[in-house]
């Protein structure tokens, strides 16, 4: 296991668009964030999945944005219409939360550039 | 409203010296607190962490230090080193939220030889 794969890596797409990214996490792992950093911030929350339920969204998460863990798997998560406000790094993170915390595994993220 | 605050968007330090990087935080149910490393294109790397219930984690050359009265806490490099050179991001977890992170906004660190 090589960690979290997040795919693709670099995204450009015009206004009005949809996009859709992966993630892979570690195979063990029982929950599954993904987060959004803009230019001169640190990430921000967006949504959580513990195995395959969606049990946290944000209000950063508007109704053109969904995400998904089939399986309990991979996830994705799906931009429709895209906006110029949505260009951000959107980074997928997981961690097996059972008997402590200790942090989580981010990916390299997908960068995501909206012209 | 800014949780977790790190006030100084960069920091240059001597090869060898140490290096201090701080963190403020208003929220008092933060109860866990970690420390990442971020290189350019790549994602958060987890450096160290510490839990409310101790004042002080040592992994090698990096030591975090937290002060719950001042809802303060800094990591210590020592010995810094140039390929310690990246952003550094504090960042809060609160009882009950999931283990739902909050970040500030980073530190740039650059570690001259």
């Amino acid at each position: 296991d090589t960690g979290v794969s997040q795919d693709p890596r670099h995204k450009i797409t015009k206004r009005g668009q949809n996009v859709t990214f992966r993630c892979d996490p570690i195979s063990e792992h029982n929950r599954l964030y993904w987060y959004r950093q803009t230019l001169g911030q640190g990430p921000e929350f967006l949504t959580y999945f513990q195995n395959e339920a969606q049990l946290e969204k944000s209000r950063l998460l508007s109704d053109r944005f969904s995400a998904e863990r089939p399986k309990g798997s991979f996830s994705t998560l799906e931009i429709q219409r895209t906006e110029q406000g949505d260009s951000a790094m959107y980074l997928c993170a997981s961690s097996f939360v059972q008997t402590g915390f200790y942090g989580y595994t981010f990916g390299s993220g997908t960068r995501l550039t909206v012209v | 409203d800014q949780q977790v605050k790190q006030n100084s968007p960069s920091l240059s330090v001597q090869e060898g010296r140490i290096s201090i990087l701080n963190c403020d935080y208003t929220n008092s149910m933060f109860d866990y607190f970690l420390w990442y490393k971020k290189y350019p294109a790549e994602g958060p790397t987890f450096l160290i962490s510490i839990s409310s219930i101790k004042d002080k984690n040592e992994d090698g050359r990096f030591t975090v230090f937290l002060n719950k009265s001042a809802k303060h806490l800094s990591l210590h490099i020592v010995p810094s080193q140039p390929g310690d050179s990246a952003v550094y991001f504090c960042a809060a977890s609160a009882r009950g939220s999931n283990y739902k992170l909050t970040f500030g906004k980073g530190t740039l660190l650059t570690v001259n030889p």
